[in-house]
């Protein structure tokens, strides 16, 4: 397994700020994922970090609102853009060792709170 | 759209009661299928992975199935103890998972 550290663990922040969330795993891993889960929902896809180039976004989020960064195969960050209450989740970064048959791992996520 | 669903949404059992968690997922053309557990407060615990090439999965207690072609997995616990007391969540995919609404287990003492 991969030791994912997420940083920070909690924030609050106030309305139409950003917060950037960075994601650091103990070894080199194929893919990273962010989900977000808002209170009493389950997981949601946001987007998959690539490496060295745009990230791939799921549907109902944009790049402008969450860009990713991953400059190499050990790190990503998220950045919650011009935030609102309704961002307040838990964010999570996600990965997969070695690619589609190896199993999700996650980090202990980021707890946001937006007054 | 891969679309996870889980059911029921919650299940109370007495301690000793083996159950089954029930997952169906939209498109069969998954990687994987895994089972994951959830704290209240607390992060993702992963449970069982079922390759798309597997029928199932077995740890301790615990036993999952998948069905690609009906589109459907199961999660069996065995001899159930208040410890299991948690959301189960399961998702499925292929290149970031999608996961379903989950099933909140408490067991009873």
């Amino acid at each position: 397994s991969a030791v994912i550290s997420q940083k920070p663990s909690r924030d609050i922040c106030q309305r139409g700020t950003s917060l950037t969330i960075q994601c650091q795993v103990d070894s080199q891993v194929t893919m990273m994922f962010w989900y977000r889960q808002q209170p009493g929902q389950s997981l949601t896809l946001i987007a998959t970090a690539n490496q060295g180039s745009e990230a791939t976004y799921e549907s109902g989020f944009v790049i402008d609102k969450f860009p990713i960064s991953r400059p190499n195969l050990t790190f990503s960050t998220l950045t919650v853009s011009n935030m609102s209450p309704e961002d307040s989740s838990i964010y999570l970064c996600s990965v997969s060792l070695t690619g589609n048959n190896s199993p999700l791992h996650f980090g202990n996520g980021t707890r946001l709170t937006v007054t | 759209k891969q679309e996870v669903t889980q059911i029921p949404a919650a299940l109370s059992v007495p301690e000793g009661e083996n159950l089954v968690l029930n997952c169906s997922f939209t498109d069969s053309a998954i990687y994987n299928l895994q089972w994951f557990r959830q704290d209240p407060g607390k992060g993702l615990t992963s449970l069982l992975l079922i390759q798309s090439s597997q029928r199932e999965q077995t740890s301790g207690r615990l036993n999952a199935s998948l069905d690609k072609s009906s589109g459907r997995s199961t999660l069996y616990i065995a001899a159930s103890q208040p410890g299991d007391s948690a959301t189960y969540l399961c998702a499925g995919g292929h290149r970031g998972m999608r996961f379903g609404a989950g099933t909140r287990l408490t067991v009873k003492p």
